[in-house]
């Protein structure tokens, strides 16, 4: 347990669904992360923040999807209109990050995984 | 946009036998960072290297970062079952790229 935890472990949704995933973070760590992890590939970055600031979204990623860290602790993930294409594993990972020294290694949580049918 | 590629995507070794995979990036690295993942578990930090030409050791596993930080390799000798899993690494600075990751089997 690295104590970053994700909520739900599992998600079962029809297309066209709307989901929500959650992901609380080691609590001093002021960097999160969200990366999709498809079988057999590496995690792909999707979005991260600095506190409650979403300083970067990846181009690849569609309107479709929405990401918020209110208050700069937990953070959601929105996927609108779900698509069999998002069936995914959803890792948040979060770190130290400037000002603080030191490494700014990523503790990952337990993932989501989706599956849309 | 940045890429980064690992070598080879897959590696069956007998126990005892020694393991490398090699990352490339395309674009020049701030750091870079080695995660492992088990089958079924989420990936866990093992280390980053920052210098140009940088190479260091936790007990059987050696890391080094290329002189024109584009590249990097990870070597473990004396391969123990416990060594199964996928191997990534991660370029970036603020956000990190994950390579394709190298999958080790061990056979014992």
């Amino acid at each position: 347990d690295t104590g970053v935890s994700q909520n739900p472990r599992h998600k079962i949704t029809k297309r066209g669904q709307n989901v929500t995933f959650r992901c609380d973070p080691i609590s001093e760590h002021n960097r999160l992360y969200w990366y999709r992890q498809t079988l057999g590939q590496g995690p792909e970055f999707l979005t991260y923040f600095q506190n409650e600031a979403q300083l970067e979204k990846s181009r690849l990623l569609s309107d479709r999807f929405s990401a918020e860290r209110p208050k700069g602790s937990f953070s959601t993930l929105e996927i609108q209109r779900t698509e069999q294409g998002d069936s995914a594993m959803y890792l948040c990972a979060s770190s130290l990050g400037p000002p603080a020294g030191g490494l700014y290694e990523q503790y990952f949580g337990p993932g989501t995984r989706l599956t849309v049918t | 946009g940045q890429q980064v590629m690992q070598i080879p995507q897959y590696q069956h070794v007998q126990e005892g036998e020694d393991f490398t995979t090699y990352c490339n990036s395309s674009t020049t690295l701030s750091n870079i960072q080695w995660y492992k993942q088990r089958p079924g578990g989420h990936p866990v930090f093992l280390i980053q290297l920052v210098k140009s030409g940088e190479v260091k050791k936790q007990k059987r596993l050696t890391f080094q970062f290329g002189e024109a930080k584009k590249n990097s390799s990870l070597h473990i000798t004396a391969t123990q079952t416990t060594d199964v899993g996928t191997y990534f690494c991660a370029g970036g600075t603020y956000k990190y790229i994950f390579g394709t990751g190298t999958r080790l089997k061990v056979l014992a």
